[in-house]
């Protein structure tokens, strides 16, 4: 029961440009509260891969951005590259629940 | 190098009781929220409960509340996960991860231990 909502999946060809919705209310992101994306490689943790909406980790390439409007956020990767394939979720905090929520993650497939 | 190591995961039966251990390394333990965050099979990720500093406030999920129990020792550099009453629904790889302070994201996580329950 996510409250945090993406696509199931998205998929481009090398090179391509992709982008990944998460779609929130006013108790979370529209609320104000900050939006951080997360990659997980098959079989993997997750890992940080973008923060307080449109920042980088030190070690992400600049082909992953961020941004964030009223209650939704996206993510998107130029020059999809094949090491991109993995599920990638959304997360920020909400009030209504008091406690942090993650979205319902979006599979990436490089064709 | 930050190292978030679980452990205590296993096969239990419905209604049983585990306890996780997350063992941590190369940052300040006591300085920050810990939580744990578990994924079922196949499934997508769910925050479970978190824990302050000092381990004098915590939170949970409602899915867990009042069955589930979050603690750390901080003379040990150890966060646990104190589970009961435990359901299918329960099982989960079950992640610790560190929430970094100024922007509330959980910059590192664990490789994470298996809880599974059936009978």
């Amino acid at each position: 029961q996510s409250v945090l909502t993406q696509p199931p999946s998205v998929s481009g060809a090398p090179g391509q440009r992709v982008t990944i919705s998460c779609t929130g209310s006013s108790s979370n992101i529209g609320a104000g509260y900050d939006v951080h994306w997360y990659q997980q490689l098959p079989g993997t943790a997750p890992n940080l891969l973008i923060y307080a909406n449109n920042n980088r980790p030190s070690g992400v390439p600049d082909r992953f951005s961020g941004s964030k409007s009223g209650t939704s956020a996206s993510l998107a990767i130029t020059g999809l590259q094949a090491e991109d394939e993995a599920d990638y979720y959304c997360q920020s905090y909400d009030s209504s629940l008091s406690g942090y929520v993650f979205g319902t993650g979006t599979k990436v497939t490089v064709l | 190098e930050v190292q978030l190591l679980e452990s205590g995961g296993g096969l239990v039966q419905p209604g049983g009781s585990l306890r996780l251990s997350c063992a941590a390394s190369g940052f300040s333990f006591s300085t920050y929220i810990m939580s744990w965050v578990r994924q079922a099979p196949g499934q997508g990720l769910e925050w479970v409960s978190g824990i302050s500093g000092s381990g004098g406030s915590t939170y949970y999920a409602d899915s867990v509340k009042g069955r589930f129990t979050i603690s750390r020792d901080n003379s040990k550099n150890t966060l646990y996960l104190q589970i009961n009453s435990l359901r299918a629904e329960d099982t989960a790889l079950y992640y610790c991860a560190k929430r970094n302070s100024v922007y509330e994201e959980f910059d590192y996580w664990g490789q994470g231990t298996l809880v599974t329950v059936s009978s």
